[in-house]
């Protein structure tokens, strides 16, 4: 069966670093997306990107978060300057259409010191 | 807004009795809802979507417009059923997913 492959599984940064958080959607799916769930809270909605541009976003993702499909396979989130709060697990989301459902990823482990 | 309450935090059950897993809703149009499974350190898996009506792994939810719920049930619980399960809603012609905080459940031998 195929899946959404993230990596790394753990990633620590000291604040105030850039981190790239990367994700391998499956092939054929268009609508990408990122979730992140800080311990104990809930999964909570990042943003959402369909062909080639970000489609919905929440008032979590502000200026300091970037989405990108630099090629046909990938899709990343970026964090420009990581604060103690971004600590988070990060879940990328693909499928493959509207009405289709979700296939998530393994997650990222953020830790922010 | 839309909104997803699961009441329990924890749920613990003994093997072979049903289990129930809570979940109400708050969404003034038509939802699609959504219950997820996460097993020990692994990634969030589908088990139902309402509109598939489906049975998977023994368990069933019912959309209840009226009282605002989407209930997860299984007659018989299994060792195997222990997991974090998450309700989530959809609503029409968004993109995101609006997940509960979540119920740990534990079934007990």
């Amino acid at each position: 069966e195929p899946e959404v492959t993230q990596t790394p599984s753990h990633q620590v940064t000291q604040m105030g670093q850039e981190v790239i958080l990367r994700c391998v959607p499956i092939s054929n799916h268009l609508y990408f997306y990122w979730y992140r769930q800080i311990l104990g809270q809930k999964v909570e909605f990042l943003v959402s990107f369909y062909n080639n541009e970000i489609s919905e976003k929440s008032e979590i993702f502000d200026d300091q978060f970037s989405v990108e499909r630099p090629d046909g396979s990938n899709f990343t989130l970026k964090i420009r300057s990581t604060k103690l709060e971004d600590s988070a697990m990060y879940f990328c989301a693909s499928r493959l259409g509207p009405t289709n459902g979700y296939t998530f990823g393994s997650g990222t482990r953020l830790t922010v010191v | 807004a839309q909104r997803v309450t699961q009441p329990e935090k924890l749920l613990s059950v003994f093997k072979g009795a049903p289990v129930e897993l809570k979940c109400n809703y708050s969404y003034s149009g038509s939802p699609e809802l959504f219950w997820y499974v996460q097993y020990s350190r692994q990634r969030l898996q589908l088990l139902l979507r309402h509109i598939s009506r489906e049975s998977i792994k023994g368990f069933t939810a019912d959309l209840n417009k009226g009282e605002t719920s989407f209930h997860l049930k299984k007659p018989f619980a299994q060792e195997e059923d222990s997991a974090m399960y998450y309700c989530a809603l959809s609503a029409q012609g968004a993109q995101k997913l609006v997940f509960g905080q979540g119920t740990r459940l534990t079934i007990n031998p």
